[in-house]
């Protein structure tokens, strides 16, 4: 089956303190992964791609096909960081020509000072 | 640039009342998309749409409808409001099929059904 999962609902951690946010996937091929965020009352916004393998807000995330993951990391907390963040697959279903675009739940990220 | 705009905000129906929630993008995007988000959960694809007049069902679109008029428009409409369906409501577009530059969404619209 082709899901994403975030197995931490929530995960606190205090100012200046490494983050790592779980992400894993099960997808027979070779998807796409995204983070999102979504700060308090504001809409969800694309954080970073791995395909871009870009540093968003000090954000990194490193694909790993062997353990398909794609872990969102960030050395040195802040507390403006605290927000939603979304995991997210694409990929392609070439027998039918669709794509999926499948968001994980969810975790919750809060930066105490 | 709005990008995706979404409208109501907040909304409360009554059981069996019917609404339209709006959703315009300025981007020429083709592809389009409604979400609803429960408490806990992971988005879930109501609609999509890949172009004007193309519209088709994602996981849990049982109790809307949706049209594409237009490139910019994509309403998702309620007929006969339930309490199943109190959750935020996203609208989101992208510019490819794959979404592969990532979607824009809109900012939500919370829907209580009382």
């Amino acid at each position: 089956a082709q899901r994403v999962t975030q197995p931490e609902k929530l995960l606190s951690v205090f100012k200046g303190a490494p983050v790592e946010l779980k992400c894993n996937y099960s997808y027979s091929g070779s998807p796409e992964l995204f983070w999102y965020v979504q700060y308090s009352r504001q809409r969800l916004q694309l954080l970073l791609r791995h395909i871009s393998r870009e540093s968003i807000k000090g954000f990194t995330a490193d694909l790993n096909k062997g353990e398909t993951s794609f872990h969102l990391k960030k050395p040195f907390a802040q507390e403006e960081d605290s927000a939603m963040y979304y995991c997210a697959l694409s990929g392609g279903d070439y027998t039918s020509g669709t794509y999926k675009y499948i968001f994980g739940t969810g975790t919750r990220l809060k930066v105490l000072a | 640039n709005a990008g995706v705009t979404q409208t109501p905000k907040f909304r409360i129906l009554k059981i069996g009342q019917s609404m339209t929630l709006q959703c315009a993008q300025d981007m020429n995007h083709n592809y389009m998309y409604w979400y609803r988000q429960d408490p806990g959960m992971g988005l879930k694809l109501i609609y999509y749409s890949v172009g004007a007049g193309i519209t088709d069902k994602g996981e849990v679109p049982n109790g809307y409808n949706v049209s594409r008029s237009t490139t910019e428009d994509f309403p998702l409409r309620l007929e006969l409001a339930a309490p199943s369906q109190t959750s935020v409501y996203f609208c989101a577009s992208s510019y490819s099929r794959s979404g592969a530059s990532g979607y824009t969404f809109g900012s939500g619209t919370r829907l209580t059904v009382v």
